[in-house]
């Protein structure tokens, strides 16, 4: 059984503040998501990641798939009130059709 | 180009009755993936379609039930509702909905969901 597992589950930082999120599995993923969902909404897709130990940046944002594509993180840099949110990460399911297995999510609120 | 659109946002329903929801997905999509999010369990995927054939289920019981339409359109079923249903639902459209080895056309964008109360 494909799983991935978020830590932490909440974080509560101050503004300027740097924070990571991990994302961990024991099974392999042919590449995986980092995705952000506000209250009410659904959620958005931030980034994808295929390559072992690539590296994607997105302005304060820096995403790292692992070299054995079994784990990725999530780094910001001098977080911002509006990054508050629930960051996910997810990968393709086994099947090979249109499912994406998502970890538990984690609980970001960043105080001004 | 317009985003995945859910209808309704909101219902609620009383147990034993059952709902049915609707998504449109983005225009050329004929991939729609349905998933169940509660506080507990996260986001779990239930079923998906293309071209009018459910390819893949998610381990849910058959009280959930979903089809295609021709235009891609999708619409999700639960019957005999129980409290436990309580959940925001959520679809999600793709170009090809093939999510081993990823393109970009496998990339799942959601709609805003439908948030389920059973009482």
């Amino acid at each position: 059984t494909q799983l991935l597992e978020q830590s932490p589950q909440f974080l509560s930082i101050q503004e300027g503040e740097n924070l990571t999120v991990y994302c961990n599995s024991s099974s392999v993923f042919s590449s995986l998501q980092w995705y952000r969902q506000e209250p009410g909404e659904g959620p958005v897709l931030l980034v994808t990641v295929v390559t072992g130990g690539e590296v994607k940046k997105l302005k304060r944002l820096t995403f790292q798939f692992g070299d054995a594509r079994k784990d990725s993180s999530l780094h910001i840099t001098a977080a911002q009130p509006g990054d508050t949110g629930l960051y996910l990460c997810a990968g393709p399911g086994s099947s090979n059709t249109g499912k994406l297995i998502f970890g538990q999510g984690t609980t970001l609120q960043v105080k001004p | 180009k317009a985003g995945v659109t859910q209808t309704p946002r909101y219902l609620i329903k009383t147990r034993g009755q059952q709902v049915t929801l609707s998504c449109s997905p983005i225009s050329g999509h004929r991939s729609v993936s349905w998933y169940q999010q509660t506080p507990g369990q996260g986001l779990q995927f239930l079923f998906e379609y293309f071209s009018e054939t459910q390819r893949n289920k998610g381990n849910f019981p058959g009280r959930f039930s979903g089809r295609q339409f021709s235009n891609s359109r999708s619409e999700m079923n639960v019957s005999t509702l129980e409290l436990g249903d309580s959940a925001l639902y959520l679809c999600a459209s793709s170009l090809s909905g093939l999510a081993g080895f990823y393109t970009s056309t496998d990339t799942q964008y959601f709609g805003p969901g439908t948030r389920l109360t059973v009482l």
